[in-house]
C-alpha cells in the first residue's frame, strides 16, 4: 500500500502561469513533508518543506500548502520558469520512523516558453 | 565541502556478478540510506543506517548487503547481480533525529546507474 501518492505522473504548464503539484498520503503518523526537486542525471535536492503544525510555507516563487483533514498537500509554483522543469518529489517523514522519509512516483513537470 | 559523492557513476554487470557501491560524506551526518529508483517509480529504500556500526533493512533489501564501518561512508553491496537490479541508486545523508528534529532534509549523492546484463 502506497503511503505517499502523487497522482499526476506529468504536468506541462505555459512559462509565467501557475504549477500546481498534488501530492496525497494516508499515514496520520506522518508530521513533516517535504518537496524535492530532481533533474536528469542527478541526485534529488530539497526545495522546500512543511511540519504538521502548520498549513503554509513560502519560499520565494514556492509555496507549499497542507490540508491535513485531507492528507493532502500542493506545492505551487508562482511565476512558472523553464528552469522549473524536473521532476519533482513529494516526501512525508514521521517521528517514530528513524528519519526515514516516504517518497512518492513523482511529477514530471514541463514549462513550456 | 563534496556533500554526498558516489563511486562508480556507471557500471556495465553480467548476471551473477558482484560488486560494491561506495557513499561517502563529509557533513559528519548520523544517518545514511541507499535508495533505487526505477522508471516511473519513486525512491524505495533498500538499507539504511543509523550511525557507524549500525545498519538496518528498508523497504527492498532482498538481494543487497551493506556496511557501515566508517561514519562517513555507507557502501551497498550485490552478491550476485540480476537483471531485476538494473536501476538508479542513489545515496542519502543527514543529521540525526537528537536534537536536529525539523532538519528532516536529506542530502543525495548524484547516483549510480546500473545495468546488469
Amino acid at each position: 500500500d502506497q503511503q505517499v501518492k502523487q497522482n499526476s505522473p506529468s504536468l506541462s504548464v505555459q512559462e509565467g502561469r501557475i504549477s500546481i503539484l498534488n501530492c496525497d498520503y494516508t499515514n496520520s503518523m506522518f508530521d513533516y513533508f517535504l518537496w524535492y526537486k530532481k533533474y536528469p542525471a542527478e541526485g534529488p535536492t530539497f526545495l522546500i518543506s512543511i511540519s504538521s503544525i502548520k498549513d503554509k510555507n513560502e519560499d520565494g516563487r514556492f509555496t507549499v500548502f497542507l490540508n491535513k483533514s485531507a492528507k493532502h498537500l500542493s506545492l505551487h509554483i508562482v511565476p512558472s520558469q523553464p528552469g522549473d522543469s524536473a521532476v519533482y518529489f513529494c516526501a512525508a517523514s514521521g517521528f517514530t520512523n528513524a528519519g526515514k522519509s516516504t517518497f512518492g512516483d513523482g511529477t514530471t513537470l514541463t514549462v513550456k516558453p | 565541502n563534496a556533500g554526498v559523492t558516489q563511486t562508480p557513476k556507471f557500471r556495465v554487470l553480467k548476471t551473477g556478478q558482484s560488486m560494491t557501491l561506495l557513499c561517502a560524506q563529509d557533513m559528519n551526518h548520523e544517518y545514511m540510506y541507499w535508495y533505487r529508483q526505477d522508471p516511473g517509480m519513486g525512491l524505495r529504500l533498500i538499507h539504511y543506517s543509523v550511525g557507524e556500526g549500525t545498519t538496518a533493512k528498508g523497504e527492498v533489501p532482498d538481494g543487497y548487503n551493506v556496511s557501515r564501518l566508517k561514519k562517513q561512508n555507507f557502501l551497498l553491496g550485490l552478491e550476485s547481480a540480476a537483471p531485476s537490479q538494473t536501476s538508479v541508486y542513489f545515496c542519502a545523508s543527514r543529521p540525526g533525529l537528537a536534537g536536529n528534529r525539523g532538519q528532516e532534509t536529506q542530502y543525495f549523492g548524484p547516483g549510480t546507474r546500473l545495468l546488469v546484463l
